[in-house]
């Protein structure tokens, strides 16, 4: 079945970069595009940007230029989500998407738990 | 502060019909695409509604969608206790060149 399946929960230290995956399987990886969101506790999605798993192509969210990164690596069907110079206000479930019609997301990752703390 | 912008919290009882709005502007659900989300506490957002009102395989038909200018509208008939959870608006800002939520909004069923 489609899936996307990311990597485990991370706590990391202000000033620090934290670098998330997410593995797509049950589908052709080129052929989706998959965004990054985010959710701090107790709030609500916030959209961090996008990238074309088949060129590598990205769009960052403004909020997040200069500090996100996404890359993709098509031999394991896999993209990435690096952000640095974490701060505290960073601690959020980060979420992996792929997007459907009309800029839907059809299928979303389990999560990933980034605890910035000192 | 969400761009987009729905009701804090809905209640409705079991078996009731209930709404929830979501309002943005020309740049966003005046000229894209809404799409609607259910997020279970604990759990990654599952879609619901699509393209205004497209359903899924697999989401039922009590689910609705509609768009009018500005404006989109989620409504769900014979509540469960089950459909106890979060709901969010979400769609593509031709300004922010971004995707955009709303804030979520709560559903209680009494």
């Amino acid at each position: 079945q489609v899936q996307l399946v990311q990597s485990g929960a991370e706590v990391k230290k202000p000033g620090a970069s934290v670098k998330v995956s997410c593995k797509a399987s049950g589908y052709t990886f080129t052929r989706y595009y998959i965004h990054w969101v985010r959710q701090a506790p107790g709030q609500g999605l916030e959209c961090m940007g996008i990238i074309n798993p088949s060129g590598g192509s990205t769009s960052y969210a403004q909020k997040f230029q200069g500090r996100v990164t996404m890359t993709r690596d098509t031999s394991t069907s896999t993209v990435y989500m690096e952000l640095s110079s974490l701060r505290s206000e960073d601690t959020a479930v980060y979420y992996c998407a792929r997007e459907g019609s009309g800029y839907c997301m059809d299928v979303w990752g389990q999560g990933t738990t980034v605890t910035v703390s000192s | 502060q969400s761009v987009l912008t729905q009701p804090p919290s809905v209640s409705a009882a079991p078996g009731q019909k209930v709404t929830i709005s979501c309002s943005g502007s020309s740049s966003n659900i005046g000229n894209n695409f809404v799409s609607w989300y259910r997020q279970l506490p604990g759990t990654a957002p599952k879609l619901l509604i699509y393209d205004n009102n497209k359903r899924p395989s697999g989401i039922p038909d009590r689910f609705s969608g509609s768009k009018s200018g500005t404006s989109a509208t989620l409504g769900i008939t014979g509540l469960q206790t089950g459909d106890e959870a979060d709901y969010f608006c979400g769609t593509w800002d031709s300004s922010l060149s971004a995707v955009v939520f709303g804030g979520g909004t709560k559903l209680t069923v009494l």
